[in-house]
C-alpha cells in the first residue's frame, strides 16, 4: 500500500534491550523524521534526514541512533532502552524542507513501553 | 525561538454546530507555515489544513477552514457542522526548517 509505514505498533521491551522500529514510506520523499510523544511535551523531532545517508539531530537525539541507505526507510534503534524511552513513536516524511508549504505526513506510530 | 499556544485544553461542542479551536503562535521569521492536524483515538498524525504567511485568503477544507489573523499571530481551526467523528485531538504545528514545532494540542469531544 501507497504511505508510510512503521512498524512494530506496539513493543514491550526491557531496560538495557537493543530495540529497533522501523519505518517505510512509498512517496520517494526526500525528507524523513523521527518523532516522540509524551504527554506534557508534544511532538519533538529525535533527527531527520535530508537523503539517503544524510541524518542529522533533532532536539531530543540522546539514546537513539539512525541510519538511512534507502530513501525509502528509516529506522530508529534504541542502543539500550531506558524507561524515560516509553513513548510514542512517529515516523514522518515530506518532499522537502525549503519552502513553508511542504507538508509533513506522518505514519501511524509505534507505541514502545520499556519495563 | 519559535512557539505555538494552545490555551483550550478541552473543548466540547454539540453534533452539528461550528467549534473554534484557538492557536496563536510567534516567530521572526517573515516566511512560514501552519498547519493543523488531527489525533483520534487510534492515534495516527492526520494532515488537516495548511496556511501559508503569504496566502492572501484563508485555508479552507471541506468543513474545516483556518482564520488567518497575522497582526495578531492566531491561526485558528474552524470546524462547521461538526461530527461525531470529529472528537478527538487537535494539534497547530509551525514549521521550523527541518521539524514540525507542536502546540499542546486541544481535546475536542463531540456530544449528540
Amino acid at each position: 500500500d501507497a504511505g508510510i509505514t512503521q512498524s512494530p505498533r506496539y513493543k514491550i521491551t526491557e531496560t538495557g534491550r537493543q530495540v529497533t522500529l522501523m519505518c517505510h514510506q512509498t512517496w520517494s520523499h526526500s525528507y524523513m523524521f523521527w518523532y516522540r510523544q509524551d504527554l506534557g511535551h508534544g511532538l519533538r523531532l529525535i533527527y531527520y534526514s535530508a537523503a539517503a545517508d544524510i541524518t542529522d539531530k533533532g532536539e531530543v537525539p540522546d539514546g537513539y541512533v539512525v541510519s538511512r541507505s534507502k530513501t525509502e526507510n528509516f529506522p530508529l534503534t534504541l542502543e539500550s532502552a531506558t524507561r524515560s524511552q516509553t513513548s510514542v513513536y512517529f515516523c514522518a516524511s515530506s518532499e522537502s524542507v525549503v519552502s513553508s508549504t511542504d507538508t509533513q505526513y506522518f505514519g501511524p506510530g509505534t507505541r514502545l513501553t520499556v519495563l | 525561538a519559535q512557539k505555538i499556544t494552545q490555551t483550550q485544553p478541552g473543548m466540547f461542542v454539540q453534533e452539528k454546530e461550528a467549534v473554534t479551536l484557538d492557536c496563536t503562535y510567534d516567530t521572526s521569521d517573515p516566511s512560514y507555515g501552519l498547519f493543523w492536524y488531527k489525533q483520534p483515538s487510534s492515534g495516527e498524525m492526520i494532515f488537516l489544513i495548511y496556511q501559508g504567511s503569504y496566502d492572501q485568503q484563508n485555508a479552507t477544507e471541506g468543513r474545516y477552514s483556518l482564520n488567518f489573523q497575522k497582526a495578531r499571530k492566531s491561526a485558528n481551526l474552524v470546524i462547521s457542522a461538526s461530527q461525531l467523528g470529529d472528537s478527538a485531538m487537535y494539534f497547530c504545528a509551525m514549521r521550523d526548517y527541518n521539524k514540525l514545532i507542536f502546540g499542546a494540542g486541544t481535546r475536542l469531544a463531540v456530544h449528540p
